[in-house]
């Protein structure tokens, strides 16, 4: 069975201080995909990973694919309040039938 | 992307009635998919719709509980039966737009509580 685990579950965190999310999962997969979650809303897509060595970067964020580690990063830089929110990452599992797994959820709190 | 609208937004249903919940795309999509997120937890996959076929379940979820409808490339339901308070959850649907990967986009989700 697929595991999707991210670290860390909890971060709250300083305006203007830099950190980063993981993202491990347990079995082959080129596809990964970052989503935003604020309290009480869906899920905003951020970022799609197709292949080993992709980057993206989008303002403060930036997400990154290591396919032979099984891990994916999002890098926030110099985080400011507007960035306060739950962040899913969801790994594409595509033997078979066509779905995502998503991890447990990051919850980051910036404080001014 | 696709825009996706769920109705209702938020529902109170009593131990033991049944809640239909539907979700409408403003585009042809051939996979839709239901998600449970239950609260302060991440999402659990229900079952895949597919228009003409049969809703695939996933493990621990059932056909008698979450009975699902798929009529059109548009729209589908999803129906939580004999509900407990153990149902009480976000319930979101999402798409796959036409491509070559599987980047989803959901709907608004809807808000389930049962007393």
């Amino acid at each position: 069975e697929l595991k999707v685990e991210q670290n860390p579950l909890f971060l709250s965190m300083q305006e203007g201080k830099n950190y980063t999310i993981y993202c491990n999962y347990s079995t082959t997969s080129d596809r990964l995909y970052w989503y935003r979650q604020d309290p009480g809303k869906s899920l905003e897509s951020l970022f799609v990973l197709l292949s080993n060595g992709a980057v993206k970067q989008e303002g403060r964020l930036m997400a990154s694919l290591d396919t032979k580690a099984r891990l994916s990063t999002l890098h926030i830089t110099a985080a400011v309040h507007d960035l306060s929110a739950t962040y899913f990452c969801a790994v594409d599992i595509r033997q078979g039938a066509q779905k995502l797994v998503f991890g447990q959820g990051t919850r980051l709190t910036i404080n001014p | 992307s696709a825009v996706i609208s769920q109705k209702p937004s938020r529902d109170i249903c009593q131990r033991g009635t049944s809640l239909t919940i539907q979700c409408q795309v403003d585009s042809q999509v051939t996979m839709m998919f239901w998600y449970r997120q239950q609260p302060g937890q991440s999402l659990t996959l229900i079952a895949t719709a597919n228009q003409g076929s049969e809703a695939t379940y996933e493990s621990g979820f059932v056909i008698d509980k979450f009975p699902i409808s798929r009529p059109n490339l548009t729209f589908s339901t999803l129906t939580v039966s004999n509900m407990s308070p153990e149902d009480s959850s976000i319930y979101l649907c999402s798409v796959k737009p036409p491509g070559s990967y599987n980047e989803q986009f959901f709907g608004p989700g809807t808000r389930l509580t049962v007393l």
